[in-house]
């Protein structure tokens, strides 16, 4: 596609469910970032894609938190058991390889109530 | 720990004069730095990116400097625009101990033009 799509743009759910966020980066781009912005904070990396492989995630908060990108291509964040504080902007990013300009999606806006 | 602090936290201009903008940085190994504009509900856009060798940059309005032996960084804005109102940036790339890029984030300096 044209850019980095994330979906849902907003999801709202109640703590205690599983949420899945979807990252659809640009294609052929073969670095992938997952990072998360609270309101009025800076963002906070998550985890990193090169290519399927997970090569870091030590920006994962707890182990509620889990990504994959089986083929190289979409990414899905999942998050269990969510509390509130997992509230924020959750964003992923893209590049065509390390070192490379990142091209950032429009994020989903996770509330949990 | 790698870390990226940036001053000042906000900043308020009239529209027509410049500003600069810092950032330092704890992040090693370093690879490279950025300063993105984020505008309010948007995703952040790059606005340059400098690697260690590189002392400065420029992107039309914003020139920024890169000194690697004191780990600082500055985004200087020329007769600034109203349309320079954002929250701008710093991105310190290094290599994390699993052997990827790591990007560490600055909390931002919110900047607002007024005419």
């Amino acid at each position: 596609g044209a850019g980095v799509s994330q979906s849902p743009r907003y999801k709202v759910t109640k703590r205690g469910q599983d949420v899945a966020l979807r990252c659809d980066p640009i294609s052929g781009h073969v670095s992938l970032y997952w990072y998360r912005q609270a309101l009025g904070q800076g963002p906070e990396f998550l985890t990193y894609f090169n290519y399927e492989a997970q090569q870091d995630k030590s920006g994962l908060p707890n182990d509620r938190f889990s990504a994959e990108r089986p083929e190289g291509s979409i990414s899905t964040l999942t998050i269990q058991r969510t509390e509130q504080r997992d509230s924020a902007m959750y964003r992923c990013a893209s590049s065509l390889a390390m070192g490379q300009g990142y091209t950032f999606g429009s994020g989903t806006r996770l509330t949990v109530v | 720990k790698n870390q990226v602090e940036q001053s000042p936290q906000s900043l308020i201009i009239l529209e027509g004069k410049n500003c600069t903008l810092q950032c330092n940085y704890t992040v090693s190994p370093f690879s490279n730095l950025r300063w993105y504009k984020q505008d309010t509900g948007r995703g952040p856009v790059s606005l340059t990116i400098m690697t260690f060798s590189e002392n400065t940059k420029s992107n039309g309005r914003y020139t920024a400097t890169l000194d690697a032996d004191t780990k600082q960084s500055s985004l200087h804005i020329t007769a600034s625009q109203l349309s320079d109102s954002a929250s701008y940036i710093c991105v310190v790339s290094g290599i994390s101990n699993f052997g990827n890029e790591k990007l560490t984030f600055g909390t931002g300096t919110r900047l607002t033009i007024i005419p």
